[in-house]
């Protein structure tokens, strides 16, 4: 069974960082375009980042320059790295697999980020 | 960059069919997907490349895209249907999503 289990959120200050983990089961993560997306509260699904298979990555230009996309193939794990944070970051990021590259099949829970002094 | 319009909010009677619009230049020459959302929950694709359903997805899910709009179909509405829809498209290697739609089964 696929399973996708997003970590690492919590209560940040602006101008701080903050590494965000996506633990994948039932699928090699290194042989998928992964992505996450974030959710803003009461606002819409906003598209962050992708690592593709064969590592190649790519940002939203919100977000470029200061995340970062990788993954960990020996801990079949997702991560984004976040830096300099902005109050307009908080949002629930979620991680996404594409197993073909187009659509979003499996979804994880979602990892609140909270951006505030 | 590559902008995708939804409508805001749609209402439909219970029952009956209810349709949501996702605009775009062009947009028939993309594979749109439509993903449903209910209040603290991830979304989860109900719809992939313009008309196809997953597993698990009912019937009366059906998409279909051409010229400038893509349009998400429900039929026989049910109360279960009430969520937030939103399309999403690839442009450049870069994902982009509709602002959303809510539907109200009524």
């Amino acid at each position: 069974e696929v399973q996708l289990v997003d970590s690492g959120g919590g209560l940040i200050q602006p101008g701080g960082s903050l590494r965000l983990s996506c633990a994948a089961s039932g699928f090699s993560v290194s042989g998928n375009y992964m992505s996450w997306v974030r959710q803003a509260p009461g606002k819409g699904l906003e598209w962050v980042s992708v690592i593709y298979s064969g590592g190649n990555t790519y940002y939203a230009d919100s977000v470029k320059g200061r995340f970062t996309i990788s993954r960990d193939n020996s801990q079949n794990t997702l991560y984004l790295q976040m830096n300099s944070l902005r109050a307009e970051d908080a949002a629930v990021y979620y991680c996404a697999r594409s197993a073909y590259g187009d659509y979003f099949g499996h979804w994880g829970q979602g990892t609140l980020v909270t951006v505030s002094s | 960059s590559y902008e995708l319009t939804q409508p805001l909010s749609v209402s439909v009677a219970l029952g009956q069919t209810a349709r949501i619009t996702c605009g775009g230049n062009n947009i028939g020459n993309k594979w749109v997907h439509w993903y449903q959302q209910k209040p603290g929950q991830a979304p989860v694709l109900v719809i992939y490349r313009n008309n196809n359903r997953p597993s698990g997805i009912p019937e009366r899910f059906s998409g279909s895209n051409s010229g400038n709009t893509a349009t998400l179909t429900i039929s026989r509405a049910q109360a279960g249907d009430e969520a937030d829809y939103f399309c999403q498209v690839w442009d450049s290697s870069a994902g982009v999503f509709g602002g959303g739609t809510k539907l109200t089964v009524l």
